[in-house]
């Protein structure tokens, strides 16, 4: 079975600072992939960044970067420069590579951005 | 292209009652899936579907049926709703093969009394 745990419910930021969401993961395969998701007020998912298992390069989207940790099965999400329209719920995934699109998620963090 | 269309957007149920959520997607994508989202859990898969016919359970699919006679439409149904299955639904649609990303629907939210 696999797992993904977000252990900070709540996180804040000044507008403008670096916020790191922390996600932890377990799973038996070894073709996998994460995920970040972005929830706001309206309640849309929407995809953040994506990181392959395979790839030891950590991935970047503008402003949001991953620090992929294989081993240690650790997958944070780095929002630098951040903006009011960060604010939202986070959710971590974790997809195996046979696993036909099945995600599992973390239990989400709410990121509140301070003018 | 609308994407992931789900209907209703709200909906209102007595126990007991029974109903169809429906989800459409427009991008000819093979896999379909249906979570719910409960506080503090997160997202769960209910069931999912890699092409028209052809059907699985996921985490928590007791209550529900799905079926999925065409490539586009993926409905959810609830034979006899629960209070605890109040939570907010969503579809969500990927291509085939490897790593793709979910695209997901604007979500149900469902209010069982």
């Amino acid at each position: 079975a696999q797992t993904v745990t977000q252990s900070q419910p709540e996180m804040s930021v000044q507008e403008a600072e670096t916020v790191t969401l922390s996600c932890t993961y377990d799973t038996s395969e070894s073709d996998y992939y994460l995920f970040w998701y972005k929830q706001p007020p309206s309640r849309q998912m929407i995809l953040v960044i994506r990181q392959e298992a395979y790839k030891q390069q950590n991935a970047t989207e503008n402003r949001f970067s991953v620090n992929f940790q294989k081993a240690a099965k650790s997958f944070s999400l780095k929002i630098s420069d951040s903006q009011l329209g960060d604010a939202a719920m986070y959710f971590c995934a974790l997809g195996g590579g046979t696993s036909y699109g099945k995600l599992t998620f973390g239990q989400g963090t709410i990121l509140t951005v301070h003018p | 292209n609308a994407g992931v269309t789900q209907t209703p957007k709200f909906q209102v149920l007595k126990t007991g009652q029974s109903m169809t959520l429906q989800c459409a997607q427009d991008m000819n994508h093979e896999y379909m899936s249906w979570y719910r989202q409960d506080p503090g859990m997160g997202l769960r898969l209910i069931h999912y579907s890699v092409g028209a016919g052809i059907t699985d359970q996921g985490e928590v699919p007791n209550g529900y049926n799905v079926s999925r006679s065409t490539t586009e439409d993926f409905p959810l149904r609830l034979l006899s709703a629960a209070p605890s299955q109040t939570s907010v639904y969503f579809c969500a649609s990927r291509p085939g093969g490897r790593g793709y990303e979910q695209y997901f629907g604007p979500g149900t939210r469902l209010t069982v009394t």
